[in-house]
Order: structure tokens, then sequence, then C-alpha cells
């Protein structure tokens, strides 16, 4: 157990719907990031926050958003979906001691159990 | 972007020692190498990482090239319970970047 929850496990809605994946990070950890693993992907990162902002921001499409409240849990919203978005999507947290600069030798991932989006 | 590359299947016998490789030959001198392995069914979990010298922990070993272009994870004694796809990833300012991976099989 990571000690990050991820809710719901499964999903299954139609194409053009909109969901709201939810992730709790671990506590004390301040960063939140999103992954899509899907077959013909792999695993991709999609976005992070820090601490409420955004950090960084990878192949997220303009269907998708995500924001990190105060209480540091994450949220990705997925809109107008098609079939295309099927995938399982990860949550992950890391403390992120550092203000800036490289922050790798500090980042250990931990990674929650996933969500399985289902689009028919 | 720094890419890695990786095969994409390998075979382990149980409790034998498994090297595990990476190519990198696009690193930057910031670009942190790390490992992550993704068990069956679950999320990707934290393996190791380092910079440029060796580096050890309890689950792994990674050696580092000196010209940091490529490096390898160790398995010290292959469980069946390692059976996993291993990334190897370089991350720098928090863009964690996988690959395909390497797909561990381990044989009893």
């Amino acid at each position: 157990d990571s000690g990050v929850t991820q809710t719901p496990k499964h999903l299954i809605t139609a194409t053009g719907q909109r969901v709201t994946l939810r992730c709790s990070p671990r506590s004390g950890d301040l960063s939140v990031y999103w992954y899509q693993q899907s077959l013909d992907q792999g695993l991709q990162f999609l976005i992070q926050y820090y601490n409420g902002e955004e950090r960084a921001k990878g192949n997220i499409l303009e269907r998708f958003s995500a924001q990190q409240f105060p209480d540091l849990h994450s949220e990705l919203n997925l809109s107008s979906l098609e079939l295309g978005d099927s995938a399982l999507y990860f949550c992950a947290s890391s403390v992120n001691p550092l203000a800036g600069g490289n922050l790798g030798s500090y980042n250990e991932q931990f990674f929650g159990p996933g969500t399985r989006l289902t689009v028919l | 972007d720094a890419k890695t590359t990786q095969p994409n299947s390998m075979e382990s016998n149980e409790e034998e020692p498994v090297h595990l490789p990476c190519n990198h030959s696009t690193i930057s001198g910031t670009d942190y190498i790390h490992w992550y392995r993704q068990l069956p069914s679950q999320g990707p979990e934290y393996v190791i990482h380092g910079l440029t010298s060796n580096v050890n922990n309890r689950m792994a070993s990674l050696a580092i090239a000196e010209d940091r272009k490529s490096s390898t994870l160790i398995l010290h004694r292959a469980t069946l319970r390692d059976a996993a796809v291993y990334y190897c990833i370089l991350y720098n300012n928090n863009d964690m970047r996988f690959g395909a991976g390497t797909r561990l099989t381990v044989k009893p």
C-alpha cells in the first residue's frame, strides 16, 4: 500500500460524457501527478500540481483538466469522452521539499492503484 | 527530450542475478536516472535512482557508466515477485517520461 488513494476503482461511461477522478496523496506529500496508461501509448505523464498550483504539463488533452485543492487532494476532469480515452489513470504523489531547481534527487513518486475508465 | 532505450523483454531464473540494461545516450548533465517497476495490476513503484555514482538499496543496485550514457539495474537474486515491467527514466524538473520498459519474466 503506497498511501495514495484513488476513487473510483472502475468507471464505465458513454462517449460524450464527463467524469471526475479523485486522488488523495500520501500524508505530507505536496505534489500530485496524473498519468494515463493505455495499451497502445504506454504510461504517459499528464500533469503535475504542487501545493495547489500547476507545476508541469505533459501530454494532456484540452478536454482534460485537473486541480489540486487546499487539502491537497486532486481531481482529474475528463470531458467529451471518446472511445480512445479508455485507459488506466494513475495518480502519484511526492514530497517535493525543494522550492525549485532539479528535484530529481528527492522526488520518489508513490503511485496509487489507479482508476480504470471504460468509455463505451 | 532525452530518451531511454530498453530491451522489450528479458527472462531470468529464480534466485539468479538479473542485469537490466538501459541506454540513454542523449542524457544531459542534470538528468537523474530513475528506475520504476510495475507489477501486474498495480501502479508503478520506485526502485532506485542515481546521478553519477553507483547506488545500492534494499531492492537493487544501479550501475551507471562513467559517461552516463547507459546504466544497468541489478537484481541480485530474482524472485517470482520480481516479475514486472521495469522502466528506466531520465528525470529532470518534474518531467517524468516513461518508455516502453522491459518485461522481466522470472522462471521457477
